[in-house]
């Protein structure tokens, strides 16, 4: 079946600039999580959504940062007024509930470069 | 706070010796760990779960990994390395008290020469 999906795999962007980064989740799963992969620095998680309960945004490094998810479903990423320290690549996951024993299936990513 | 460490930036291991992929963790409750294996320009893939019961876990493509409660720890193992399982591992913990947030450690780079 299909996987977790994301878009733009990569995107280029100046510094000072927003952008827009897209999750489309596995069919029936109800929770979709954000990390963000730095070189040298592992997996940091950036927000969580688990249906229509409130995101845990506890990850979210800046003010720059939001997210939202539309219909349960997919789920943008928005970066404003982007930083070099941004660049990253972006990892979305989703997984069948909230149950912590339920493994998260992870995107692709978005890699993202801010010149 | 919940923590993961992976000893090793890098492990290196001949093909069809046995490997070890090193993990020890810290957390406030009950530990639930986890292993992904992440392929170049790939997303992270699911290997195996520690949640309850056995100690010993197997997983995808032949790995197992042991719950030690008394070291913290979560090694990755298999008895037999291939080339094709060159990539980088994460290890990765819940705290059944803390949320639902995966908590991961910096990676270990596998190097399985031929």
């Amino acid at each position: 079946g299909a996987g977790v999906s994301q878009s733009p795999s990569n995107k280029v962007t100046e510094k000072g600039k927003d952008v827009e980064l897209r999750c489309d989740p596995i069919s029936g799963h109800t929770a979709l999580y954000w990390y963000r992969q730095s070189l040298g620095q592992g997996l940091e998680f950036l927000i969580y959504f688990q249906g229509n309960s409130a995101p845990d945004k506890s990850g979210l490094p800046s003010d720059r940062f939001s997210a939202e998810r539309t219909g349960g479903s997919v789920s943008t990423l928005t970066i404003q007024r982007t930083q070099q320290e941004d660049s990253a690549v972006y990892l979305c996951a989703s997984s069948y509930s909230r149950t912590i024993n339920y493994e998260q299936y992870f995107g692709p990513g978005t890699r993202l470069t801010v010149t | 706070a919940q923590s993961v460490a992976q000893p090793e930036d890098q492990v290196n291991v001949a093909e069809g010796n046995p490997l070890t992929v090193k993990c020890t963790y810290s957390v406030s409750g009950n530990p639930y760990l986890f292993w992904y294996v992440q392929y170049p320009n790939r997303g992270l893939q699911f290997l195996l779960k520690y949640i309850t019961g056995d100690n010993l876990v197997k997983g995808s493509y032949g790995f197992e990994a042991e719950f030690n409660k008394s070291q913290t720890s979560f090694h990755l193992k298999k008895p037999s390395a291939l080339v094709s399982d060159s990539a980088l591992y994460f290890c990765a913990v819940r705290d059944n008290q803390a949320g639902t947030a995966l908590i991961f450690g910096k990676g270990t780079t596998l190097s399985v020469s031929s």
